[in-house]
């Protein structure tokens, strides 16, 4: 299985200020059709799980721009441009190039 | 709307079986792959089952294969997952989740497997 490793696992943020989180693949994921297939989602508290970014950068509609996404190869990082009350929550990455499709651990958002 | 509703959750024994339904509406169902993805209470997401459009190709995670079956039926905007043999470790909240156009979660049904 194709193991996503996201730093930090937790990540305190002052309200307007950037946050970053990393996702490292255990291996490439670039498929056939030479997609990138890393998805990024948001679980608010008490909450589904919602997608934001899909191939790596591409935000969903409706996803605020402060949230950006960018990478290649096996690194990959999720930011958000200035935090907001309502980004509080748990962001995955996860692939679906190889099955299993795998998630990250999570990275727990919290504000300072 | 896009909306997904998931059913037939609740307490099993070890063992023991469960059939799981979701309905689907506001979006062409059959164009949509479709997932089963599950939540133990308090941990993260993983993926427990995936299937085309047409229902033809379905893939399993390596601990629920032999035990879990996905089914869709395109006609009626449905997806199911017949689980047997559960075990304690299958407890979790299971989401039903479509990927298209869009990409859809529905609320989850908590499947609670204890003696």
């Amino acid at each position: 299985d194709v193991v996503m490793t996201q730093s930090p696992l937790s990540l305190p943020v002052t309200l307007g200020q950037p946050a970053s989180i990393s996702c490292r693949s255990g291996q490439g994921l670039v498929d056939s059709d030479g997609n990138t297939n890393l998805n990024w989602f948001q679980q608010r508290p008490g909450q589904s799980p919602r997608r934001l970014i899909y191939k790596v950068s591409v935000r969903d509609s409706g996803v605020p721009d402060r949230f950006s996404g960018s990478g290649t190869g096996t690194d990959f990082t999720l930011k958000i441009s200035r935090v907001e009350a309502e980004d509080v929550g748990v962001y995955y990455c996860m692939q679906h190039t190889h099955w299993p499709h795998t998630f990250g651990q999570g990275t727990k958002l919290e504000i300072k | 709307e896009v909306q997904l509703v998931e059913s037939g959750g609740g307490l099993v024994q070890p063992g023991g079986s469960l059939g799981l339904s979701c309905a689907a509406s506001g979006f062409t169902f059959s164009n949509y792959w479709m997932s089963w993805i599950r939540q133990a209470p308090g941990k993260g997401l993983e993926w427990v089952a995936h299937t085309n459009e047409a229902g033809s190709d379905t893939y399993y995670v390596d601990s629920v294969k032999g035990r879990f079956t996905m089914s869709r039926d395109n006609a009626k905007n449905s997806l199911s997952l017949q689980m047997n043999s559960l075990r304690v470790e299958d407890t979790a909240l299971y989401y039903c989740v479509g990927w298209g156009l869009v990409n859809c979660w529905g609320q989850g049904t908590l499947v609670t497997v204890s003696s």
